[in-house]
């Protein structure tokens, strides 16, 4: 089965910086991969998603993501963040048949 | 955009007591419905994958007889906990696929087993 996995759990930044939360994934099939936001007691949120095509992703509230086959990462990145940017980010993979498997998340803190 | 509804969005059972949560899609068609499960602070877990009108497919280590789906129509999924106890409270999500590979997620149903 395809598995992700997000390299850092915790990434805090000050307002305005550039941030990257990377993810990495593997698979024997091809794969769709997608990043997701949840904030506080709520549900997922998608911010993007790779399914064919151009491997540069843009997403909602100024993220894009970079699908790299050869490095099997999906990193995702925003020039400058933002106080509320502050969430929980889970990068996904999934089959073509959409049975999706997170990561375990990345919790990004903007700091004033 | 597409909409996939939960109910209830909180419950709070008494442990051995089974509660049942529905996943709705409320402006198309589901061909596939999933079920997740995100402890406090963790990811979510597929636990199950259902297709209307058939079986659903369980996750390996996902107890089938306790975790009850049944995949009624092509807009609703129910998730029944059955027998349920205290370490079953957790963060319950569905989603929902259409049939041009868009996948939408619902709000989740926070169950607390006291």
């Amino acid at each position: 089965a395809q598995s992700v996995t997000q390299l850092d759990s915790q990434v805090p930044v000050f307002e305005e910086a550039p941030v990257e939360l990377r993810c990495n994934y593997s698979s024997s099939v091809s794969v769709y991969l997608f990043w997701y936001v949840q904030y506080p007691n709520q549900g997922l949120q998608l911010l993007l998603k790779y399914l064919s095509g151009s491997t540069l992703v843009k997403g909602i509230n100024g993220f894009e993501a970079e699908f790299n086959k050869s490095q099997t990462s999906f990193h995702l990145r925003k020039p400058s963040v933002h106080i509320s940017d502050t969430a929980e980010y889970f990068c996904a993979v999934a089959t073509t048949y959409f049975d999706m498997r997170f990561g375990a998340g990345t919790r990004l803190t903007v700091k004033p | 955009g597409a909409v996939v509804s939960q109910h209830p969005s909180w419950v709070i059972c008494k442990s051995g007591t089974s509660v049942k949560i529905e996943c709705r899609s409320l402006d198309f068609q589901a061909t596939t419905m999933f079920w997740y499960r995100q402890f406090p602070k963790q990811s979510l877990m597929l636990m199950a994958t259902s297709n209307e009108g058939s079986k659903a497919t369980y996750e390996q280590g996902v107890e089938k007889d306790k975790f009850l789906i049944n995949h009624a129509s092509l807009t609703l999924s129910t998730l029944t906990v059955t027998s349920a106890h205290p370490e079953d409270s957790s963060f319950y999500i569905c989603s929902a696929r259409t049939g041009v590979n868009e996948q939408y997620f619902g709000p989740g149903t926070r169950l607390t087993v006291t």
